[in-house]
C-alpha cells in the first residue's frame, strides 16, 4: 500500500489475555519502529528493526512485550498477560534505511484498551 | 541523559504568528525533525533541519542553532486547522530519534 498499515485499529481485551498487533510498512522501507502513546502524552519508543533484526530493544517495558519482523516487511508486536497499564495507542513507523534525514512515516495506530 | 524540552501548551489567535521552541541535549546530533499530530491521529512529518539556519516551507518555518541546542517552529497566518500537537525529535549519534513530549497548540478565533 501507499502508507504504513496497522491492524487492528481498535482492540478491547480482558486483563491477562495476550494480544498481537500488526504493522505493514511502506514498501521498500527497511527500518521499522514501534512506539506507544498514552492519552495526552508523548511518544514512548519501544523497539526498532533494521531488516529482520532488532538492534535496539531498550524500550520494551517488560518481558511481556516482544516483537518480530519477517521477510523484512510485516512486523508483529505481542503483549502477553496484558495489564491495564498497557492501555495506549501503539504506533508503527517506517523509514528508508541508511538515509538518516528521511522522516519516519506513521501508521494510524492500534488503540488498545485493557478492561 | 538525553532530553528534549518543549512547552506543554500554547494558545494563539487565528491569523496570528506563533513560535514553538524546542531545546535538546543528546548524544550526538544527526538532525532535528518537527511533526504535527492532530488529536486521535498519527504524527505527520513537517520539517527537517541538520544545518544552522531557517528552513521555510509555506506558512511553516523551522530554525536550528546547533551550538545552542535550540530549534523553533514558526507558524504564520494561523488557521483553526493548525490546532494540534507539535512534536520535536532529534536524531542522535546512533541514528535513533529522541522525542519531545509535544506542544499542544490551541487556536482561538
Amino acid at each position: 500500500g501507499a502508507g504504513v498499515s496497522q491492524s487492528p485499529s481498535n482492540k478491547v481485551t480482558e486483563k491477562g489475555k495476550d494480544v498481537e498487533l500488526r504493522c505493514d510498512p511502506i514498501s521498500g522501507h527497511t527500518a521499522l519502529y514501534w512506539y506507544r502513546q498514552s492519552l495526552g502524552q508523548g511518544l514512548e519508543f519501544l523497539i526498532y528493526f533494521q531488516g529482520n533484526s532488532a538492534p535496539d530493544k531498550s524500550g520494551l517495558p517488560s518481558d511481556r512485550f516482544s516483537a518480530e519482523r519477517t521477510g523484512g516487511s510485516v512486523s508483529t508486536l505481542t503483549i502477553q498477560r496484558t495489564q491495564q497499564e498497557d492501555s495506549a495507542v501503539y504506533l508503527c513507523a517506517s523509514s528508508l534505511v541508511g538515509i538518516f534525514n528521511q522522516p519516519q512515516h506513521f501508521g494510524d495506530g492500534t488503540r488498545l484498551s485493557i478492561l | 541523559g538525553q532530553n528534549i524540552d518543549q512547552p506543554t501548551e500554547m494558545t494563539a489567535t487565528e491569523g496570528a504568528i506563533v513560535q514553538i521552541n524546542c531545546t535538546y541535549q543528546t548524544s550526538g546530533f544527526n538532525g532535528l525533525f518537527w511533526y504535527q499530530q492532530h488529536a486521535g491521529e498519527a504524527p505527520t512529518f513537517l520539517s527537517y533541519n541538520v544545518l544552522d539556519g531557517l528552513e521555510e516551507k509555506g506558512r511553516f518555518s523551522s530554525f536550528l542553532s546547533r551550538s545552542k541546542g535550540y530549534s523553533y517552529l514558526l507558524l504564520k497566518e494561523l488557521q483553526m486547522k493548525d490546532s494540534a500537537s507539535y512534536l520535536c525529535a532529534v536524531m542522535d549519534s546512533n541514528y535513533q530519534l529522541i522525542w519531545g513530549a509535544g506542544t499542544k497548540l490551541i487556536i482561538k478565533p
